[in-house]
């Protein structure tokens, strides 16, 4: 089966802490994003990568930081320089042409203990 | 900013009746896009409407582009139970630009 898998599934991060959200995806995808959501809110772009060893800041990158080190896989770490993380997160991966649609996983909810 | 608002923000009907969710948004773009979201769960593509495009159709979703007024809109007909989930609308800028995402409607549909 293609698609994107997200792990875990719910996170807890203690004070000061730094954890990491894993991202992977099978669809051979260059592109792939996260997304923070709060309640009621849309997404916020965090980090997005057109291609492997490279990525860019999005509108919130401040207290997270990613990798890109394989096509396939695309993971998050929360900072403790994030000082509100609480927020349900999601990966996406895409084609790189005009008019490419976004393929989501399942998400990750992250709380802080 | 070119972030997609969604209008209203929750819609409550009951099955067999239409839904009619709009979307605003600021500048030129390429496509926009409206994706479902089920409580907890990751978003899903449902259409892609390109800007030279007015209306598009698939299944029971019919959605039109009026970018003179910078306006979308997504009618689900005859909904169903099955359709509760809220609805996002999606833009891309012109030239390459990642998507952004309006807040969303919330619809619930009742049997």
């Amino acid at each position: 089966d293609g698609g994107i898998t997200q792990s875990p599934k719910y996170l807890f991060r203690k004070e000061g802490q730094n954890v990491t959200l894993s991202c992977e995806q099978n669809l051979n995808h260059d592109a792939m994003y996260w997304y923070r959501q709060d309640p009621g809110q849309g997404l916020r772009l965090i980090y997005y990568s057109q291609i492997v060893n490279d990525f860019q800041k999005g509108d919130i990158a401040e207290g997270y930081s990613v990798s890109r080190e394989k096509k396939e896989s695309f993971p998050l770490t929360v900072t403790s320089a994030q000082k509100n993380p609480t927020a349900f997160y999601l990966c996406a991966s895409s084609g790189t042409g005009l008019n490419e649609k976004l393929f989501f996983g399942s998400g990750t909810q992250l709380s802080v203990l | 900013s070119q972030q997609g608002e969604e209008d209203p923000q929750a819609l409550s009907i009951q099955e067999g009746e239409n839904a009619t969710m709009n979307c605003s948004y600021k500048t030129s773009i390429n496509n926009l896009q409206w994706y479902r979201q089920n409580s907890g769960r990751g978003l899903v593509h449902l259409i892609l409407i390109r800007s030279n495009e007015r209306e598009k159709h698939s299944g029971r979703l019919r959605v039109t582009l009026d970018t003179s007024k910078k306006s979308s809109s997504l009618l689900i007909t005859a909904s169903r139970a099955a359709d509760t989930a809220s609805y996002f609308c999606a833009t891309d800028g012109s030239g390459y630009s990642t998507l952004t995402f309006g807040k969303g409607t919330m619809l619930l549909v009742s049997p």
